[in-house]
């Protein structure tokens, strides 16, 4: 019964190829997140969606894009990977809901690995 | 921009004993959440704290908010080696719209020693 779920585990690509991550939900939250996690750092977040409003950080290299084709499914691409980019990538929904708010849920993360 | 703080970031601590973890944050804020990780895992969630004076407590860990001063403790009691873990606090500055998201602090690698 899980409720973010992030596809593949384990992604290991060639310097330079794209590669796409992908997250699921089935909370039916309207904001997904993502985050990417280096080692022994914390979660830095590189973009969300706000239902379908988009939410760049500033810092967030260009490399990196984003896609959320409907509420359930949203998509991380990176155009070149560097070896700079091998993290953990952590996707996460919250919402609100006639009223409520419900806090944040994070998927299993994807390591990628850059090779 | 919001600054999230803990300290300590490293903890050996022996088992048995006590301790407290401490974050502070920048911004007023009423939403902090503590989160425990496991290496190569994903994030645990363990508190949710949404008011001032908001305790919570599970098993050997307790957390607490105070939104005057900014700060939240996670307090470890009779610590045993399962709680060897990193753990984070975050602030989700909460004023809606998109700016619901969270910021880390750097975490705690929390080491219990036999």
């Amino acid at each position: 019964d899980a409720m973010v779920i992030q596809n593949p585990r384990y992604q290991v690509t060639q310097f330079g190829k794209p590669v796409t991550l992908s997250c699921s939900q089935t909370l039916n939250h309207n904001v997904m997140y993502w985050y990417q996690q280096k080692s022994s750092q914390a979660p830095k977040l590189l973009f969300h969606y706000y239902d379908k409003d988009f939410n760049n950080e500033a810092d967030t290299p260009d490399n990196f894009q984003s896609r959320r084709p409907n509420t359930s499914f949203c998509f991380l691409d990176i155009r070149s990977p560097g070896l700079g980019d091998a993290a953990m990538y952590l996707c996460a929904t919250s919402g609100v809901t006639r009223g409520l708010y419900y806090g944040y849920t994070f998927g299993s993360g994807t390591r990628l690995t850059v090779v | 921009e919001l600054k999230v703080e803990q300290n300590p970031l490293f903890l050996s601590m022996q088992e048995g004993k006590n301790y407290t973890i401490y974050c502070n944050y920048s911004t007023t804020s009423d939403r902090l959440y503590w989160y425990r990780q496991d290496p190569g895992k994903s994030l645990e969630s363990l508190f949710v704290l949404l008011s001032n004076g908001a305790v919570k407590q599970e098993g050997r860990l307790m957390a607490s908010l105070d939104t005057k001063a900014r700060l939240s403790t996670l307090h470890i009691t009779a610590a045993v080696h399962d709680l060897s873990a990193t753990y984070f606090c975050a602030v989700d500055p909460g004023s809606g719209g998109s700016n619901y998201k969270l910021t880390f602090g750097k975490g705690t690698l929390l080491t219990v020693n036999p």
